[in-house]
């Protein structure tokens, strides 16, 4: 079984400051991560992906990520956050067997960036 | 095409009506997802296929709801005497292996009235 815990439902950050979106997970497998972000009526983007190499993922946008697995943690950070950064973020688990690759989304962090 | 693609792209139904929406995935690809997105919230699991196995239908929240995919490619899901409650925004995405990263497409939106 697979599952994965978004520890923010809204994040508020001021323009030029750091962002942390944290996500836990939990998967019976190797687990393959995922960031994904949705803009206002947009469809979903994918910011990083986790597959079993680098633990440090970087994504588009100034992204990236953070693999721990003794902390079952995959948490998202960029240091400086921009206006276009307002979005909803999803972190998502999936297990690398073949028979379980089904993907499994958090709940969102709902991401506010200020002037 | 390049993407993956939905339709309708809106859907206005009577309820009670029955409804069918349309994916075609990635030409390849191998994974293919239905989830719904209510207003607000976040995406909520449907049915997952993977190449010629039996699908995950553990999302699917009544028998109403069904989805079949033909030859390995299009999908089709059908909503049977549609309620007001299934209004949301259907997004389908494709994979092209299990495990790796989701391509999504646009979404049907789907008011029952």
């Amino acid at each position: 079984a697979q599952s994965v815990t978004q520890l923010d439902s809204h994040v508020s950050v001021s323009e030029g400051t750091p962002v942390l979106l944290r996500c836990n997970y939990s998967s019976s497998y190797s687990p393959s991560l995922f960031w994904y972000v949705q803009h206002p009526n947009k469809g979903l983007q994918l910011l990083l992906k986790y597959t079993s190499a680098a633990t440090l993922v970087k994504g588009i946008n100034g992204f990236e990520a953070e693999f721990k697995k003794s902390e079952t943690s995959f948490h998202l950070t960029k240091p400086s956050a921009h206006m276009s950064d307002a979005a909803e973020y999803f972190c998502v688990v999936s297990a690398t067997s073949k028979s379980w690759g089904k993907l499994q989304f958090g709940a969102g962090t709902q991401v506010v960036v200020t002037p | 095409g390049a993407g993956v693609s939905q339709s309708p792209s809106n859907k206005v139904t009577e309820k009670g009506k029955d409804v069918e929406l349309r994916c075609d995935p990635i030409s390849g690809h191998t994974a293919l997802y239905w989830y719904r997105q209510s207003l607000g919230q976040g995406l909520e699991f449907l049915i997952y296929f993977q190449g010629n196995s039996a699908p995950d239908k553990s999302g699917l929240p009544s028998d109403r709801f069904s989805a079949e995919r033909t030859g390995g490619s299009v999908s089709t899901l059908t909503i049977q005497r549609t309620q007001q409650e299934d209004s949301a925004v259907y997004l389908c995405a494709s994979s092209p292996e299990s495990g790796a990263e989701a391509f999504f497409g646009q979404g049907t939106r789907l008011t029952v009235v």
